[in-house]
């Protein structure tokens, strides 16, 4: 069970430039998310989905695009890439928490941006 | 911007020690997970907590769910060198799917 799958890990780009990240998981989540984490900033959401067809933002959505065609994956778009979005990203998934709450998150093991 | 404040943000400890951090928010959570992340990789979840007062145990980790909702706190016993890494807290209020995490507390253990 390869759980959530994420490329490239690594990638380096110049300002301007643009690229996706892939996220890929094999657990049936309808909850889907990509985070961003930098020094003493803990991990910020960038955007969500509840499910195929539905996206949503989060804290820090700008300069990132997102769509979610199936319920296995959810790519995050930089279409314009900027030296502020040097960062480690994580996509995660969990099932729905709905009304009880519950619906615990799984994380990718992260893509390392780097951008010039 | 983040809801949830953590601290402390770093311990530097020795090895048997015990730790202690906590969390606290302005709002009302129904929610409180505790995750731990190693070097190069994403976080991993330690404890979930879904009940106002509830008090967990995970071998060496106890954590427990605020009887106000507002924070929750994880302990880790007799520490050891594989304790090290950063630890988040993270929370989710009651009709939306979002987790919201805290800025992490990073952990030192020294032998």
């Amino acid at each position: 069970n390869a759980g959530v799958t994420q490329t490239p890990k690594f990638q380096v780009l110049k300002t301007g430039q643009s690229m996706t990240l892939q996220c890929a998981q094999d657990m049936n989540h309808e909850y889907m998310s990509w985070y961003r984490q930098d020094p003493g900033m803990g991990l910020r959401l960038i955007h969500y989905s509840v499910g195929a067809g539905i996206t949503d933002q989060g804290e820090v959505p700008n300069g990132y695009n997102v769509s979610r065609s199936t319920t296995e994956d959810f790519p995050l778009r930089l279409l314009s890439a900027a030296p502020s979005q040097t960062s480690v990203y994580f996509c995660a998934s969990s099932q729905l928490a709905g009304g009880r709450g519950t619906g615990e998150l799984f994380f990718g093991e992260g893509s390392r941006l780097t951008v010039l | 911007g983040q809801q949830l404040n953590q601290s402390p943000q770093s311990m530097f400890i020795q090895e048997g020690e015990d730790v202690s951090m906590n969390c606290t928010s302005s709002s009302i959570f129904n929610t409180w997970l505790w995750y731990k992340q190693e070097p190069g990789e994403g976080p991993v979840l330690l404890i979930a907590l879904y009940k106002a007062g509830e008090l967990t145990s995970n071998g060496r980790l106890t954590a427990q769910f605020g009887i106000t909702r507002k924070d929750s706190f994880l302990n880790i016993s007799a520490s050891i060198p594989s304790d090290v890494g950063i630890y988040f807290c993270a929370g989710r209020k009651g009709g939306s799917e979002k987790l919201v995490f805290g800025k992490g507390m990073k952990l030192t253990v020294n032998p």
